[in-house]
Protein backbone atom coordinates (compact mmCIF):
# COMPACT_ATOMS: atom_id res chain seq x y z
CA UNK A 1 0.00 0.00 0.00
CA UNK A 2 1.32 3.47 -0.95
CA UNK A 3 1.59 5.24 2.17
CA UNK A 4 3.13 8.95 3.74
CA UNK A 5 3.00 8.96 7.30
CA UNK A 6 4.05 12.24 9.21
CA UNK A 7 5.73 12.61 12.36
CA UNK A 8 7.44 15.58 14.42
CA UNK A 9 4.64 17.95 14.98
CA UNK A 10 4.19 19.88 18.17
CA UNK A 11 4.07 22.87 20.07
CA UNK A 12 7.30 25.20 19.75
CA UNK A 13 8.03 29.22 20.95
CA UNK A 14 8.66 31.95 18.15
CA UNK A 15 12.13 32.07 17.33
CA UNK A 16 12.47 27.72 17.71
CA UNK A 17 13.30 25.15 15.27
CA UNK A 18 11.30 22.14 14.54
CA UNK A 19 12.01 18.68 12.06
CA UNK A 20 9.17 16.79 10.28
CA UNK A 21 9.94 13.76 8.88
CA UNK A 22 7.60 11.88 6.53
CA UNK A 23 8.65 7.82 6.02
CA UNK A 24 7.09 6.74 2.35
CA UNK A 25 6.64 3.09 1.68
CA UNK A 26 4.54 0.78 -1.45
CA UNK A 27 6.65 3.10 -4.29
CA UNK A 28 10.10 3.74 -5.67
CA UNK A 29 10.90 6.82 -3.10
CA UNK A 30 13.84 8.01 -5.08
CA UNK A 31 11.89 8.35 -8.36
CA UNK A 32 9.62 11.42 -7.40
CA UNK A 33 9.93 14.46 -6.58
CA UNK A 34 8.20 15.20 -2.99
CA UNK A 35 6.66 18.54 -1.41
CA UNK A 36 5.23 19.73 1.81
CA UNK A 37 2.35 21.93 1.74
CA UNK A 38 0.10 23.16 5.12
CA UNK A 39 -2.80 24.29 6.16
CA UNK A 40 -3.36 26.81 9.17
CA UNK A 41 -6.98 26.44 11.01
CA UNK A 42 -9.37 27.01 8.76
CA UNK A 43 -7.51 28.43 5.88
CA UNK A 44 -6.42 27.04 2.32
CA UNK A 45 -3.61 24.91 1.35
CA UNK A 46 -0.28 26.28 1.40
CA UNK A 47 2.43 24.91 -0.72
CA UNK A 48 5.54 25.55 1.64
CA UNK A 49 8.84 23.53 -0.17
CA UNK A 50 9.54 20.90 -3.02
CA UNK A 51 13.17 18.90 -3.52
CA UNK A 52 13.70 16.88 -6.87
CA UNK A 53 13.73 13.33 -6.55
CA UNK A 54 17.46 13.17 -6.51
CA UNK A 55 17.67 15.42 -3.33
CA UNK A 56 19.81 17.98 -5.06
CA UNK A 57 17.01 21.09 -6.05
CA UNK A 58 15.19 22.44 -3.90
CA UNK A 59 12.38 25.14 -4.01
CA UNK A 60 10.67 27.33 -1.58
CA UNK A 61 7.94 30.17 -1.31
CA UNK A 62 9.39 33.50 -0.37
CA UNK A 63 6.88 33.05 3.10
CA UNK A 64 9.64 30.63 4.06
CA UNK A 65 12.56 30.83 2.36
CA UNK A 66 15.91 30.98 4.55
CA UNK A 67 14.00 29.93 7.39
CA UNK A 68 12.96 26.31 5.89
CA UNK A 69 14.84 23.83 4.43
CA UNK A 70 13.81 20.75 3.16
CA UNK A 71 15.83 17.29 2.39
CA UNK A 72 15.34 13.42 1.72
CA UNK A 73 17.47 10.50 2.55
CA UNK A 74 16.26 7.89 -0.73
CA UNK A 75 18.18 5.19 1.50
CA UNK A 76 15.56 5.64 4.56
CA UNK A 77 12.52 6.49 1.70
CA UNK A 78 12.31 9.69 4.47
CA UNK A 79 11.43 13.48 3.73
CA UNK A 80 12.48 16.30 6.62
CA UNK A 81 11.45 19.62 6.53
CA UNK A 82 13.83 21.58 9.13
CA UNK A 83 11.59 25.12 10.32
CA UNK A 84 13.91 27.52 12.00
CA UNK A 85 13.19 31.34 13.16
CA UNK A 86 9.17 29.65 13.52
CA UNK A 87 7.05 32.71 14.18
CA UNK A 88 3.05 32.36 14.89
CA UNK A 89 1.91 32.31 11.06
CA UNK A 90 3.84 28.76 11.00
CA UNK A 91 0.55 27.19 12.74
CA UNK A 92 -0.94 24.77 10.51
CA UNK A 93 -1.41 20.97 10.10
CA UNK A 94 2.07 19.71 7.82
CA UNK A 95 1.46 17.44 5.32
CA UNK A 96 4.34 15.69 3.28
CA UNK A 97 3.20 14.99 -0.40
CA UNK A 98 4.20 12.69 -3.62
CA UNK A 99 4.59 14.78 -6.86
CA UNK A 100 3.20 13.05 -9.69
CA UNK A 101 5.23 13.86 -11.88
CA UNK A 102 8.16 16.85 -11.10
CA UNK A 103 6.74 19.98 -9.05
CA UNK A 104 3.49 19.74 -10.38
CA UNK A 105 0.42 17.63 -8.79
CA UNK A 106 0.60 15.66 -5.71
CA UNK A 107 -1.67 12.53 -6.43
CA UNK A 108 -0.76 10.88 -2.80
CA UNK A 109 -1.23 12.84 0.54
CA UNK A 110 -0.04 12.02 4.45
CA UNK A 111 -2.37 12.42 7.20
CA UNK A 112 -0.15 15.35 8.14
CA UNK A 113 1.12 16.39 11.18
CA UNK A 114 0.43 19.74 13.63
CA UNK A 115 2.47 22.51 14.15
CA UNK A 116 1.64 25.16 16.99
CA UNK A 117 3.74 28.39 17.29
CA UNK A 118 3.20 29.47 20.74
CA UNK A 119 4.51 32.47 23.34
CA UNK B 1 3.56 34.90 -5.38
CA UNK B 2 0.02 35.88 -5.29
CA UNK B 3 -2.59 33.29 -4.60
CA UNK B 4 -5.07 32.19 -7.36
CA UNK B 5 -8.28 33.69 -6.81
CA UNK B 6 -11.02 31.36 -6.38
CA UNK B 7 -15.26 32.03 -5.54
CA UNK B 8 -15.32 31.30 -1.85
CA UNK B 9 -18.40 29.25 -2.16
CA UNK B 10 -20.61 27.87 -5.16
CA UNK B 11 -23.88 25.81 -4.64
CA UNK B 12 -25.86 23.39 -6.85
CA UNK B 13 -28.42 20.55 -6.17
CA UNK B 14 -28.13 16.97 -7.04
CA UNK B 15 -28.07 16.40 -10.68
CA UNK B 16 -26.78 19.70 -11.59
CA UNK B 17 -23.12 20.99 -13.09
CA UNK B 18 -21.42 23.66 -11.23
CA UNK B 19 -18.24 25.32 -12.17
CA UNK B 20 -15.42 26.55 -10.28
CA UNK B 21 -13.06 29.02 -11.42
CA UNK B 22 -9.39 29.83 -10.78
CA UNK B 23 -7.73 32.71 -12.12
CA UNK B 24 -3.75 33.15 -12.25
CA UNK B 25 -1.80 35.52 -14.15
CA UNK B 26 0.38 35.17 -17.72
CA UNK B 27 3.28 34.06 -14.86
CA UNK B 28 1.79 31.12 -14.06
CA UNK B 29 -1.86 29.64 -15.35
CA UNK B 30 -1.42 31.58 -18.56
CA UNK B 31 1.77 29.98 -19.56
CA UNK B 32 2.01 26.40 -17.82
CA UNK B 33 -0.62 23.54 -18.09
CA UNK B 34 0.42 22.20 -14.81
CA UNK B 35 -3.04 23.15 -13.23
CA UNK B 36 -4.18 21.11 -11.20
CA UNK B 37 -7.66 20.34 -8.37
CA UNK B 38 -7.92 19.10 -5.59
CA UNK B 39 -10.86 17.84 -3.12
CA UNK B 40 -10.82 17.93 0.39
CA UNK B 41 -13.44 17.01 3.28
CA UNK B 42 -13.29 18.35 6.95
CA UNK B 43 -10.86 16.97 8.88
CA UNK B 44 -9.26 14.98 5.38
CA UNK B 45 -6.05 15.39 3.28
CA UNK B 46 -6.53 16.68 -0.38
CA UNK B 47 -7.29 14.36 -3.10
CA UNK B 48 -5.90 15.08 -6.65
CA UNK B 49 -9.01 15.12 -8.91
CA UNK B 50 -6.99 16.98 -11.70
CA UNK B 51 -3.82 16.98 -13.07
CA UNK B 52 -1.97 18.82 -16.47
CA UNK B 53 -5.47 21.22 -16.55
CA UNK B 54 -7.76 18.21 -17.86
CA UNK B 55 -6.19 14.59 -17.13
CA UNK B 56 -8.12 12.06 -14.37
CA UNK B 57 -5.92 10.18 -12.11
CA UNK B 58 -6.97 6.57 -12.39
CA UNK B 59 -10.11 6.54 -9.75
CA UNK B 60 -11.94 9.90 -10.11
CA UNK B 61 -15.41 9.94 -11.59
CA UNK B 62 -15.75 11.41 -15.26
CA UNK B 63 -18.31 13.62 -13.64
CA UNK B 64 -15.24 15.65 -12.75
CA UNK B 65 -13.45 17.50 -15.82
CA UNK B 66 -10.67 20.44 -16.33
CA UNK B 67 -10.26 23.18 -18.46
CA UNK B 68 -8.54 26.53 -18.92
CA UNK B 69 -8.56 29.61 -21.21
CA UNK B 70 -6.10 32.65 -20.82
CA UNK B 71 -5.35 32.70 -17.24
CA UNK B 72 -8.37 31.25 -15.77
CA UNK B 73 -8.38 27.06 -15.23
CA UNK B 74 -11.69 25.68 -14.73
CA UNK B 75 -13.12 22.61 -12.63
CA UNK B 76 -16.80 21.24 -13.65
CA UNK B 77 -18.55 18.50 -11.93
CA UNK B 78 -21.32 17.06 -13.55
CA UNK B 79 -24.40 15.14 -11.96
CA UNK B 80 -23.43 16.68 -8.61
CA UNK B 81 -24.19 14.13 -5.74
CA UNK B 82 -24.36 14.79 -1.59
CA UNK B 83 -20.59 13.21 -1.43
CA UNK B 84 -19.27 15.47 -3.60
CA UNK B 85 -19.46 18.69 -0.86
CA UNK B 86 -16.24 19.60 0.12
CA UNK B 87 -13.73 22.13 -0.36
CA UNK B 88 -11.84 22.48 -3.90
CA UNK B 89 -8.67 23.87 -4.55
CA UNK B 90 -7.09 24.75 -7.48
CA UNK B 91 -2.71 25.52 -7.82
CA UNK B 92 -0.45 26.15 -10.92
CA UNK B 93 3.34 25.70 -11.04
CA UNK B 94 4.46 29.45 -11.91
CA UNK B 95 7.43 30.98 -13.98
CA UNK B 96 9.16 31.32 -10.20
CA UNK B 97 9.59 27.77 -10.22
CA UNK B 98 7.19 27.01 -7.09
CA UNK B 99 3.60 26.03 -7.12
CA UNK B 100 0.62 28.37 -6.07
CA UNK B 101 -2.64 27.49 -4.42
CA UNK B 102 -5.89 28.86 -4.69
CA UNK B 103 -7.42 30.44 -1.79
CA UNK B 104 -10.17 27.21 -1.93
CA UNK B 105 -14.05 26.80 -3.04
CA UNK B 106 -16.47 25.36 -0.83
CA UNK B 107 -18.97 23.26 -2.53
CA UNK B 108 -22.38 23.31 -1.05
CA UNK B 109 -24.89 20.41 -2.56
CA UNK B 110 -27.99 21.75 -1.43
Amino acid sequence: EVQLVESGGGLVQPGGSLRLSCAASGFTFSRFAMSWVRQAPGKGLEWVSGVSNSGGKTYYPDSVKGRFTISRDNSKNTLYLQMNSMIAEDTAVYYCAKDRDGLNAFDIWGLGTMVTVFS
Amino acid sequence: QSALTQPASVSGSPGQSITISCTGTSSDIGTYNFVSWYQQHPGKAPKLMIYDVTNRPSGVSNRFSGSKSGNTASLTISGLQAEDEADYYCTSYTRSTTLVFGGGTKLTVL
